[in-house]
């Protein structure tokens, strides 16, 4: 079965600062990553994947991500935080290949980055 | 391109009642998922919808039941709702070569 776990609910950081939030997978087969972000009364964007490749993943408004199969981690960072990244971080895992919309979601780690 | 639609965005039931929620998918894509985001939680798949089948299902009641339309829109239904059903609902859709779905707005429901 496939799962993802974010063990932080919440994450402070200052305006400026790095910014990095935390996910881990279970998955049977190879492992289809998501991060997407929520904002309040509003539906989820996505901002980046991890399908194959480079461990490093870019994606929207700054973000990265990096793939670490050995601690099976797929931690979402930013190298400044705004104030405008506060939202509702959520960590997914595709069911596979071919179900191409089907999706495990975390729990999500809400971002709070103050001026 | 408007993107995933879902209507209404907003809507109050009483327990006992039915409701249809409906989805336009973005343009071009015919695959279609539907999600219920409860309160403080992540998003749990209800059933995906190709080619005007239902092809995978979660974890729901056949409370929930669904349908997709030959121009790849959709609609949810609930029937005999319980309190419990209050959350957000949210539509998903992508095309079957790509890897990652796009999704509405979502429809509030508050089930009284």
């Amino acid at each position: 079965a496939q799962s993802v776990a974010q063990p932080e609910d919440q994450v402070n950081v200052a305006e400026g600062n790095p910014l990095t939030v935390k996910c881990t997978y279970s998955v049977s087969g190879n492992p289809y990553l998501f991060w997407y972000v929520q904002y309040p009364n509003r539906g989820l964007q996505f901002l980046l994947k991890y399908i194959t490749g480079d461990n490093l993943v870019k994606g929207s408004y700054g973000f990265e991500a990096e793939f670490n199969k050995s601690q099976t981690s797929f931690h979402l960072k930013k190298p400044s935080a705004l104030v405008s990244d506060s939202a509702l971080y959520f960590c997914a895992v595709r069911d596979g290949a071919y179900n191409f919309n089907k999706f495990y979601f975390g729990s999500g780690t809400k971002l709070n980055v103050k001026p | 391109d408007a993107g995933v639609t879902q209507s209404p965005t907003h809507l109050i039931k009483t327990r006992g009642q039915q409701v249809t929620l409906r989805c336009s998918p973005k343009s071009g894509h015919d695959t279609v998922s539907w999600y219920q985001q409860a309160l403080g939680q992540g998003p749990q798949f209800i059933f995906q919808y190709y080619e005007e089948e239902e092809r995978q299902r979660g974890n729901f009641p056949d409370r929930f039941s669904g349908h997709q339309f030959p121009n790849y829109s959709s609609e949810l239904n609930v029937n005999a709702l319980l309190l419990g059903d209050s959350a957000l609902y949210l539509c998903a859709s992508s095309l079957t070569r790509n890897t990652e779905a796009f999704f509405g707005q979502g429809t509030r429901l508050t089930v009284v």
